[in-house]
């Protein structure tokens, strides 16, 4: 059980555009749906939290406008890196949670975005 | 300011021995741990959790132990086996409303 689901594994895409990644729990609803962003060697770095049918709260230093977040359901979630640019080149993990902060978070296989 | 660490970036053991991983935190907010397992170009895996309530869970081969007034949580992993070889994050977190914080990770390479 609590299986989370991303899709897809990896995208290269061209500068300026703008690329969507989906988180699924396959298996359980998900409460709370979280937003990962992993550099090479670092840890992961939380970049917004996603509750069903609310607007995501973001971390600081994020931007909400071009990290535009959806939840639409309790098992769908999506990251929306609009105009995208190399810098945003990195590795995406979403996260499900049944509950809300204090339960145990399930992760996906991660996204890995490469921007040209 | 770094409120989970794991000081050790790197651990190798010897198959069938002991590895343990190290975990602090300066946060005496946080009340629920938890034990990730991550290989290259994955998401992480859930491994073990505890509670402040508790000093010890085991979980098979995995037991984490809890010491609240160190600020101080390990993972234990015994026998050690190759397929541990991964990279082990710890996480923190509040049920008071606190998001889950994470460490930098330690790199354990298990030799046969």
């Amino acid at each position: 059980g609590a299986v989370v689901s991303q899709h897809p594994s990896w995208v290269i895409c061209k500068s300026g555009t703008s690329v969507k990644i989906e988180c699924r729990s396959l298996d359980f609803q998900a409460t709370t749906m979280f937003w990962y962003r992993q550099f090479p060697k670092q840890s992961l770095m939380l970049m917004a939290t996603s509750n069903e049918g609310s607007k995501a709260t973001y971390e600081q230093g994020v931007e909400k406008d071009k990290f535009l977040i959806n939840h639409a359901s309790l098992t769908l979630s999506t990251l929306t890196v609009t105009s995208a640019h190399p810098e945003d080149s990195s590795f995406y993990i979403c996260s499900a949670s049944a509950g809300g902060w204090g339960e145990t978070q399930y992760f996906g296989p991660g996204t890995r975005l490469l921007v040209l | 300011d770094q409120q989970v660490k794991q000081n050790s970036p790197s651990l190798s053991v010897q198959e069938g021995r002991i590895s343990i991983l190290n975990c602090d935190y300066t946060n005496s907010m946080f009340d629920y741990f938890l034990w990730y397992k991550k290989y290259p170009a994955e998401g992480p895996t859930f491994l073990i959790s505890i509670s402040s309530i508790k000093d010890k869970n085991e979980d098979g081969r995995f037991t984490v132990f809890l010491n609240k007034s160190a600020k101080h949580l390990s993972l234990h992993i015994v026998p050690s086996q190759p397929g541990d070889s991964a990279v082990y994050f710890c996480a923190a977190s509040s049920s008071m409303g606190g998001k889950l914080i994470f460490g930098q990770g330690t790199e354990l390479s298990v030799k046969p």
